[in-house]
């Protein structure tokens, strides 16, 4: 089975543009969350997505959102990118009711 | 903002020696998770221990919980160089609305 999978795996954007970052929760499971990770820090919460719903949301300003689709991908979004928003973005698919994440590999976004 | 804190912030041994490191957290948990993210990639999962419990093992991996201290402790037992990665403990306090909440994580090296 494919594991959590995230596209792109890097990216660079300018200070002021959009960026939109996907990601597959492994087959079968219906949450996905989003985690920011700046260097040097731990991941940080940024939205949790449960069967198409938002479920709970970090302390991250409106520029981020996010939806889920019918298959359970789902899509970050971050507009007027500033340069502190460079990070790695993971996503995380959640499994059983252990509570344990299995993460991407995550996409390194950097804003010139 | 960060749950709390791990330490040390580094730790370097040499190869069959055993490793701990400690985290610390501030609000009530329902669960601990520890993860292991080598070069800055993705997060795997290593061991959750649940709030009723206090000790838990899997292979050379021994983590304990103290919810009076609001702490725990990971062991890495006849350490390896491929343990050489940043461990992060991720706290969740239940019902998935505020995501995971992670340390700053500890670098370990291990020297060959």
């Amino acid at each position: 089975d494919a594991g959590v999978t995230q596209s792109p795996t890097h990216l660079i954007k300018t200070r002021g543009q959009h960026v939109t970052l996907r990601c597959s929760p492994i087959s079968g499971h219906k949450s996905v969350s989003w985690y920011q990770q700046v260097l040097g820090q731990g991941p940080q919460f940024i939205f949790q997505y449960y069967e198409k719903e938002e479920r709970g949301r970090g302390n991250f300003p409106d520029r981020f959102s996010a939806r889920q689709f019918p298959n359970y991908s789902s899509e970050l979004n971050v507009n007027a990118l500033l340069l502190g928003d460079s990070a790695l973005y993971l996503c995380a698919s959640l499994w059983g009711r252990e509570g344990g994440y299995t993460f991407g590999s995550g996409t390194r976004l950097t804003v010139v | 903002s960060q749950q709390g804190e791990e330490d040390p912030q580094a730790l370097s041994i040499q190869e069959g020696e055993n490793a701990t490191m400690n985290c610390s957290y501030k609000t009530s948990i329902n669960n601990l998770q520890w993860y292991r993210q080598n070069s800055g990639r993705g997060l795997v999962h290593l061991i959750l221990i649940r709030s009723n419990e206090r000790e838990k093992h899997s292979g050379r991996l021994r983590v304990t919980l103290d919810t009076s201290k609001k702490s725990s402790s990971l062991l890495i037992t006849a350490s390896r160089a491929a343990d050489t990665a940043s461990y992060f403990c991720a706290t969740d306090s239940g019902g998935g609305a505020d995501g995971l909440t992670f340390g700053k994580g500890t670098h370990l090296i291990i020297q060959p």
